[in-house]
């Protein structure tokens, strides 16, 4: 049974730059939440998405948005990259809300 | 601010020490509560979780935690660790009247000396 896949592993962007991180959840997973990891501190919450939907959403700016698919799985995008924006994106998978979260190996994105 | 601390950044502790983590939220409502384990090189794990009910929770490889109400904690125990427990833990919270996300601490790396 595969566990929560992410893609690409490793990312180099340019400042202004826009970029796509795409997530394939547990299976039997409906919910996929995305979480921005900066070096030496806990993941921060970005946004969760069920059924097709934005559910709920972290203290992120409109630059980061997300899509989930029929299929379960999800994108996050962020436009007018950032140096800031530097970190370990991971997306995490859970059936409902609420309940235990499934990580992904998360997709280090280096923005220069 | 509405927050989840760890009291640790750093614990270096030799094999067969016992390992306390602290844990700390702020919000007064329901919470769900969790301990994830990062080891190098791999994916966040979850070592147990509590919801309700029994407020000490056995989880994998001999963790336990126990929730007091009346402190807002969730502390992380091990009676004996070992070099293998090395890894990054962290403390996360799902505060529920603030929706489903998880709220995490800033972690603690554990280094067990061999």
């Amino acid at each position: 049974d595969a566990g929560v896949t992410q893609s690409p592993t490793h990312l180099i962007k340019t400042r202004g730059q826009q970029v796509t991180l795409r997530c394939s959840p547990k299976s039997g997973h409906d919910t996929v939440s995305w979480y921005q990891q900066a070096l030496g501190q806990g993941p921060q919450f970005i946004f969760q998405y069920y059924e097709e939907e934005e559910r709920q959403r972290g203290n992120f700016p409109d630059r980061f948005s997300g899509h989930q698919f029929p299929n379960y799985s999800s994108e996050l995008n962020v436009n007018a990259l950032l140096l800031g924006d530097s970190a370990l994106y991971l997306c995490a998978s859970s059936l409902g809300g609420g309940s235990e979260a499934f990580f992904g190996q998360g997709t280090r994105l280096t923005v220069v | 601010a509405q927050s989840v601390s760890q009291h640790n950044h750093h614990v270096i502790l030799s094999e067969a020490a016992s390992l306390e983590l602290g844990c700390n939220y702020s919000y007064g409502g329901t919470v769900n509560l969790f301990w994830y384990v990062q080891y190098p090189g791999q994916h966040l794990q979850l070592l147990l979780k509590y919801f309700s009910g029994d407020p000490l929770v056995k989880g994998i490889k001999g963790f336990e935690a126990e929730f007091i109400k009346s402190k807002f904690s969730f502390n992380l125990r091990k009676p004996s660790v070992q070099w293998s427990d090395t890894a990054e833990y962290f403390c996360a919270v799902i505060p529920i009247e603030y929706g489903n996300k998880l709220v995490f601490g800033a972690g603690t790396i554990l280094r067990v000396k061999s």
